[in-house]
């Protein structure tokens, strides 16, 4: 498995505002997910994000409203633009390892409040 | 498209005892991966047992255990020795292609409660 770290792991946000989520991982990952959860709900994917290239978003999402980066092989960002209080979930980035054990594995999420 | 369906939104199980979760699924396709994930109140998805759909052998984790039926396209969970830590929502998932190049299909979830 991997150890996977975001930034911040809470927070409370205004309406109209971004806010940058960071994933960090301990090793180098071909491929890294962004994924959200709303309150009470299951998970739904946001795009995937490749080292060196833009990422691939799922229907329903944009890159001007969650523009993600991926400047390197353990580190990605994912951007919530101009939110609203519909924006409010947990979101969570997940990696496979570059072993290729075919399982994604989980950062601790992020909380987001939209007031 | 692929679709999963936990049909128990609730359980719960005192401690000790044996516990089955329930998930189906659907896909015409013939190549694919099972998870089940466990989510905690702290909400850190974590990976409880996968299982490939080629592989007749049910999977094996410890406490944990699946009963795949490939034809039924059901893949249910067992806890055994059911604890207090085993309290979460589980998540069961499925992919086409494994979790590096697909997109990882989620059911609902059925949240558990192990009762002292």
């Amino acid at each position: 498995s991997a150890v996977i770290s975001q930034k911040p792991s809470r927070d409370i946000c205004q309406r109209g505002t971004s806010l940058t989520i960071q994933c960090q991982v301990d090793s180098q990952v071909t491929m890294m997910f962004w994924y959200r959860q709303q309150p009470g709900q299951s998970l739904t994917l946001i795009a995937t994000a490749n080292q060196g290239s833009e990422a691939t978003y799922e229907s329903g999402f944009v890159i001007d409203k969650f523009p993600i980066s991926r400047p390197n092989l353990t580190f990605s960002t994912l951007t919530v633009s101009n939110m609203s209080p519909e924006d409010s979930s947990i979101y969570l980035c997940s990696v496979e390892p570059t072993t290729a054990t075919d399982t994604q594995y989980f950062g601790p999420g992020t909380r987001l409040t939209v007031l | 498209a692929q679709t999963v369906t936990q049909s128990q939104p609730e359980m719960s199980v005192q401690e000790a005892e044996t516990v089955t979760l329930s998930c189906t699924y659907d896909t015409s396709e013939n190549n694919y991966y099972l998870f089940w994930y466990k989510q905690p109140p702290s909400r850190q998805m974590i990976l409880v047992i996968r299982q490939e759909a080629y592989k007749q052998q049910n999977a094996t984790e410890n406490r944990f255990s699946v009963n795949f039926q490939k034809a039924a396209k059901s893949f249910s969970l067992k806890i055994s020795d059911s604890q207090l830590g085993d309290t979460a929502m589980y998540f069961c998932a499925f992919s086409l292609y494994g979790g590096s190049q697909g997109n990882l299909i989620f059911g609902k979830g059925t949240k558990l409660s192990v009762k002292p």
